[in-house]
């Protein structure tokens, strides 16, 4: 069964810092991965994906994230964080191996707290 | 831009108790979800339904619960009796094509309270 850890609950980071936050999976074959944002009151926003190809995947609002096979890492990164980047972050994996439906396994949760 | 809605925003009911959750999907969508994230714990898949029907669903998704589309731009779920531990933030999600790695677009949420 596939599955996916957020090792943290939460990332605390001054504004105009480096953002990591980090996204572990278990899936057999190769994954597909995603990365969704949840606002205060707001439904969860698609963030960025991925399926083959690059391993750094560019995504919104100046997201990225890197597929690491080895690891099985998909880290979410952004090189400057802004206030506004405060939210919750999850990550997802779909299993390459469904024929059909696109059922998403999520991680816990880790919320982004970014400091002026 | 095209966006997945959900009604009501907030949903309070007794134990035992019908519900339906509505949610108008985007509209040249073809894959319809259902999600619950009970306080404080993941996001759940409950089940996705395809070409009218349920193309998967999770142990969760019991005979308390049912699904339809009963036209052609609404997608409601709806639990018979509902439960305390039913209370959850659902949501609504659609993709566009079949089997395809398209991501899901997510609705904003309803927040179920069972009384």
């Amino acid at each position: 069964a596939q599955s996916v850890a957020q090792p943290e609950d939460q990332v605390n980071v001054a504004e105009g810092n480096p953002l990591t936050v980090k996204c572990t999976y278990s899936v057999s074959g190769n994954p597909y991965l995603f990365w969704y944002v949840q606002y205060p009151n707001r439904g969860l926003q698609f963030l960025l994906k991925y399926i083959t190809g690059d391993n750094l995947v560019k995504g919104s609002y100046g997201f990225e994230a890197e597929f690491n096979k080895s690891q099985t890492s998909f880290h979410l990164k952004k090189p400057s964080a802004l206030v506004s980047d405060s939210a919750l972050y999850f990550c997802a994996v779909r299993d390459p191996n469904k024929a059909a439906g696109n059922k998403l396994t999520f991680g816990g949760g880790t919320r982004v707290l970014v400091k002026p | 831009e095209p966006e997945v809605t959900q009604t009501p925003s907030h949903q309070v009911t007794q134990m035992g108790q019908e519900v339906i959750l509505r949610c108008v999907p985007i509209s040249n969508h073809l894959y319809f979800y259902w999600y619950r994230q009970i306080l404080g714990q993941k996001v759940e898949f409950l089940v996705s339904f395809y070409n009218n029907e349920i193309s998967e669903k999770s142990e969760i998704f019991d005979d308390q619960f049912s699904v339809e589309r009963p036209d052609g731009s609404n997608f409601t779920l709806k639990i018979r009796s509902t439960k305390l531990e039913d209370s959850a933030m659902y949501f609504c999600a659609s993709s566009e094509r079949t089997g395809g790695i398209n991501e899901a677009f997510f609705g904003q949420g309803t927040r179920l309270t069972v009384v």
